[in-house]
């Protein structure tokens, strides 16, 4: 199932600089995208999300943009800290479920 | 802050055995998911429950899984005979009943299932 595609595996950044995540999905049907942020052993946890019916949405230092018309979605995260290491996931729903992309592991070095 | 629960964290099980493994959603939430996470792999999506009834599954959620939520808390998954490719981290989530737009699936930390 390659619906949604997350085509770098790893992200380094040194602390303070923008993280960049992206994200590709092929089904036009997805009408709404998530990032989840995992440490090993835990759950996914929420960060932020985006309906279809719109092309940016912020949150603090993270910001997701939405390009419908290229299917691509990426996170930023500004400025980036140690702490933001993690696994990020991009996730697409429609009906009732979310399909995800395979994940990229971001390291922050301080 | 509210958060989903899972019991137990990590389960070891012959193949063929029965298990069950439960959630505690959070308390106003509404719409319950089960995922699953094999080693290496995807977090897949298996089953929406909402209302007593399943609402979507996946082509993962066969005859030998079933969901329920028995005592109106807990929500349960069983897989009624394991099969090895059943060990996976196994998530829950839950969700309010607002919009699936803008509403957000929160996780639980998961369950580990291992099969012998």
């Amino acid at each position: 199932d390659q619906q949604v595609k997350q085509n770098s595996p790893s992200l380094s950044v040194q602390e303070g600089r923008i993280s960049i995540l992206n994200c590709d999905y092929t089904n036009s049907m997805f009408d709404y995208f998530l990032w989840y942020k995992k440490y090993p052993a835990e759950g996914p946890t929420f960060l932020i999300s985006i309906s279809s019916i719109k092309d940016k949405n912020e949150d603090g230092r993270f910001t997701v943009f939405l390009n419908k018309s290229a299917k691509h979605l990426s996170l930023h995260i500004v400025p980036s800290q140690p702490g933001d290491s993690a696994v990020y996931f991009c996730a697409a729903g429609y009906g009732n479920k979310l399909v995800f992309g395979a994940g990229t592991i971001l390291r922050v070095k301080s | 802050e509210p958060e989903v629960t899972q019991t137990p964290s990590h389960q070891v099980t012959q193949m063929g055995q029965e298990v069950i493994l439960r959630c505690v959603p959070i308390s106003n939430h509404l719409y319950f998911y089960w995922y699953r996470q094999i080693l290496g792999q995807k977090v897949e999506f298996l089953v929406s429950f909402y209302n007593n009834e399943i609402s979507e599954k996946s082509e993962i959620f066969d005859d030998q899984f079933s969901v329920e939520r028995p005592d109106g808390s807990n929500f349960t998954l069983k897989i009624r005979s394991t099969k090895l490719e059943d060990s996976a981290m196994y998530f829950c989530a839950t969700r309010t009943s607002g919009r699936r737009d803008t509403d957000t699936q929160y996780f639980g930390p998961g369950t580990r299932l291992t099969v012998l």
